[in-house]
């Protein structure tokens, strides 16, 4: 079974600066897809980026990155220029490219915070 | 365009008691998926559905019981609520690729 980890429960980050929320998975597939997801205190569930397996190219969305790392099975997401409104907790999540089920696997959230 | 459409957004049961949840989305997407979070915890997938008339169990599927008689609708219930079952719960949908999430149901068990 696939699994996600996201290794740091809370981050701190001042405000312009750039800050790497750290994600590890576990898979035997080889295609499959990763996310990056915002959860404000809104409760709502944001999708920050996405990253398809098959491409080699770090997906970029404005401020925020992915360093994707297929062998080592890392997703690393770089905030840039760091904001208020970044202030949330982050899930990292993984889809199977096939298959029936097409859930997401979710890790347990990294709640930044950005200091003004 | 509503979205995915979650009622209630909050509720506060008494053990024992039932209820039922209502996940409602206007995209007509096949796939519907329940979710239940607890800090500390993530998101843990409950049941979910590949199409109309189908459901299959999740992760932590004990104590709750789902049903998709219309497309567009996917029910969460429990039958006999205890504690352990405080928590966020979120449905989402899904045509294959990309997720729609509701905003939600906290949902308390005293």
């Amino acid at each position: 079974a696939q699994t996600v980890t996201q290794s740091q429960p809370e981050m701190s980050v001042q405000e312009a600066e750039t800050v790497t929320l750290s994600c590890t998975y576990d898979t035997s597939e080889s295609d499959y897809y990763l996310f990056w997801y915002k959860q404000p205190p809104s409760r709502q569930m944001i999708l920050v980026i996405r990253q398809e397996a098959y491409k080699q190219q770090n997906a970029t969305e404005n401020r925020f990155s992915v360093n994707f790392q297929k062998a080592a099975k890392s997703f690393s997401l770089k905030i840039s220029d760091s904001q208020l409104g970044d202030a949330a907790m982050y899930f990292c999540a993984y889809r199977n490219y096939g298959g029936s089920q097409g859930n997401l696997i979710f890790g347990k959230g990294t709640k930044l915070s950005v200091k003004p | 365009n509503a979205g995915v459409t979650q009622t209630p957004k909050f509720r506060v049961l008494k053990t024992g008691q039932s209820m039922t949840l209502l996940c409602a989305q206007d995209m007509n997407h096949e796939y519907m998926y329940w979710y239940r979070q607890d800090p500390g915890m993530g998101l843990r997938l409950i049941h979910y559905s590949v199409g109309e008339g189908t459901t299959a169990k999740g992760e932590v599927p004990d104590g709750y019981n789902v049903s998709r008689l219309k497309k567009q609708n996917f029910l969460l219930g429990l039958e006999s609520a205890a504690p352990s079952q405080t928590s966020v719960y979120f449905c989402a949908s899904s045509p294959g690729y990309g997720y729609t999430f509701g905003s939600g149901t906290r949902l308390t068990v005293v």
